[in-house]
């Protein structure tokens, strides 16, 4: 069965500074994978996704992931991230087209001034 | 802009009360999901569908029924609600192959049983 891992429930880091979300996955197939972000009192939003092709995945509002196959990872990265980014962010796997897509339980991005 | 419309942000109901949360989505996708969010647990599956009149299963279905008459309404049902049923409620859709698109999300219906 696949899962996901999000290796932190939350992460503090401090406005304009650099943040890195990380996402593992298990599974031993091909898989498309997910970040969608949450902001307070909202449902989730679609950031980017990766279903081939190049590894490095472009997103909206300065998002990019990285897919990783050979240590099973997809971390979400910003070069320097502003207090509008607060929200929650969750990864997010399926093994094939036709699958339901499993979620993470989400990381807690915390933007200090 | 395509939308999941859910019909109420906020919801307080008493306890056993038959509960009705609606979700519509105007991109005549075929798959709706219910999802409940709880704060540590992440997004949980309820119920989905994949066809009109057609449900299946999710990973926590107990206590809870689902509603598809037509193709772009997708009812959750709480037939007695019951104070562990406060969540965050999340409805969500895609059209097929639901892999390669991803879903789109409702804003959420934040319901308190009391």
């Amino acid at each position: 069965a696949q899962s996901v891992t999000q290796l932190d429930s939350q992460v503090p880091v401090f406005e304009e500074a650099p943040v890195e979300l990380r996402c593992n996955y298990s599974s031993s197939v091909s898989v498309y994978l997910f970040w969608y972000v949450q902001y307070p009192n909202q449902g989730l939003q679609l950031l980017l996704k990766y279903l081939s092709g190049s590894t490095l995945v472009k997103g909206i509002n300065g998002f990019e992931a990285e897919f990783n196959k050979s240590q099973t990872s997809f971390h979400l990265r910003k070069p320097s991230v502003h207090i509008s980014d607060t929200a929650e962010y969750f990864c997010a796997v399926t093994r094939n087209r036709d699958d339901k897509i499993i979620f993470g339980k989400g990381t807690r991005l915390h933007i200090l001034p | 802009d395509v939308k999941v419309t859910q019909s109420s942000r906020y919801l307080v109901k008493r306890t056993g009360e038959k509960v009705f949360l609606e979700c519509v989505q105007d991109m005549d996708h075929e798959n709706m999901f219910w999802y409940r969010q709880d704060p540590g647990l992440g997004l949980r599956l309820i119920y989905f569908s994949y066809d009109v009149k057609m449900k299946e299963k999710g990973d926590i279905p107990e206590g809870y029924s689902v509603s598809r008459e037509k193709k772009e309404r997708f009812s959750l049902i709480l037939e007695s609600a019951s104070t562990n049923q406060t969540s965050m409620y999340l409805c969500a859709s895609s059209f097929p192959p639901e892999g390669a698109g991803g879903y789109t999300f409702g804003s959420g219906t934040r319901l308190t049983v009391v």
